[in-house]
């Protein structure tokens, strides 16, 4: 079955630029979804389809995705984007793949 | 304003088993496929099954195929998950999601606030 993988965690300096990796193999074929899951909270929707940002998702957020890796990137972070965020793909096989998840935290 | 309400979680002991619903408003719920996502203590989010716009595109996560059964009633605007055979890897917060298109290979863009199933003797 088809595995990505996000790192655990992230540090980023307030408005400064987080990026946030989901790999694997030719994930740039696929098309990637990323949430964002403040805690107690339900996951939000913030990427579709590798760069597409739903409506009411600050223009800070974008994501790109190519050969092993999607990428979520954060510009100038602010202290309320610190979240767990995850990301998304369809298995070949028709199953849901999310990565273990990224834990961003604002300094 | 979309909303998905989740319902039919508790405690229940191992083996045994539990129905969840979940009731959506909102939107034409026979126009998309839906899915059940959960996510454990302290853990991440697990894709669990999903269902398409009719009923008939259904899958499962391999850790739950052949003990939990997805289905939805659109006269009703419901969707449900039976989970028998119940383990304690099982307990989780279960989500009641909805996808992006009427097949279920979307982003799922509308979240419940999930419910929680425990299993424990």
């Amino acid at each position: 079955s088809y595995e990505v993988t996000q790192p655990l965690s992230l540090s980023v300096a307030l408005g400064q630029t987080a990026s946030i990796t989901c790999g694997g193999s030719n994930i740039g074929s696929k098309n990637v979804h990323w949430y964002q899951q403040k805690p107690g909270q339900a996951p939000v929707l913030v990427i579709y389809r590798d760069r597409h940002r739903p409506s009411g998702i600050p223009e800070r957020f974008s994501g790109s995705n190519s050969g092993n890796a999607a990428t979520l990137t954060i510009s100038r972070a602010q202290a309320g984007d610190e979240a767990d965020y995850y990301c998304h793909v369809w298995d070949t096989s028709t199953a849901g793949v999310f990565g273990g998840g990224t834990t961003l935290t604002v300094l | 304003e979309v909303q998905l309400v989740e319902s039919g979680g508790g405690l229940v002991q191992p083996g045994r088993s539990l129905r969840l619903s979940c009731v959506v408003s909102g939107f034409t719920f026979d126009d998309y496929a839906m899915h059940w996502v959960r996510q454990a203590p302290g853990k991440g989010l697990e894709w669990v099954s999903g269902i398409g716009w009719n009923g008939r595109d259904i899958g499962y996560a391999d850790s739950v195929k052949g003990r939990f059964t997805i289905s939805r009633d659109n006269a009703k605007n419901s969707l449900y998950m039976q989970l028998n055979a119940l383990t304690t890897e099982d307990t989780a917060l279960y989500y009641c999601v909805k996808d992006s298109g009427s097949g279920r290979y979307g982003h799922l863009d509308y979240w419940g606030q999930g419910i929680l199933v425990t299993v424990s003797s």
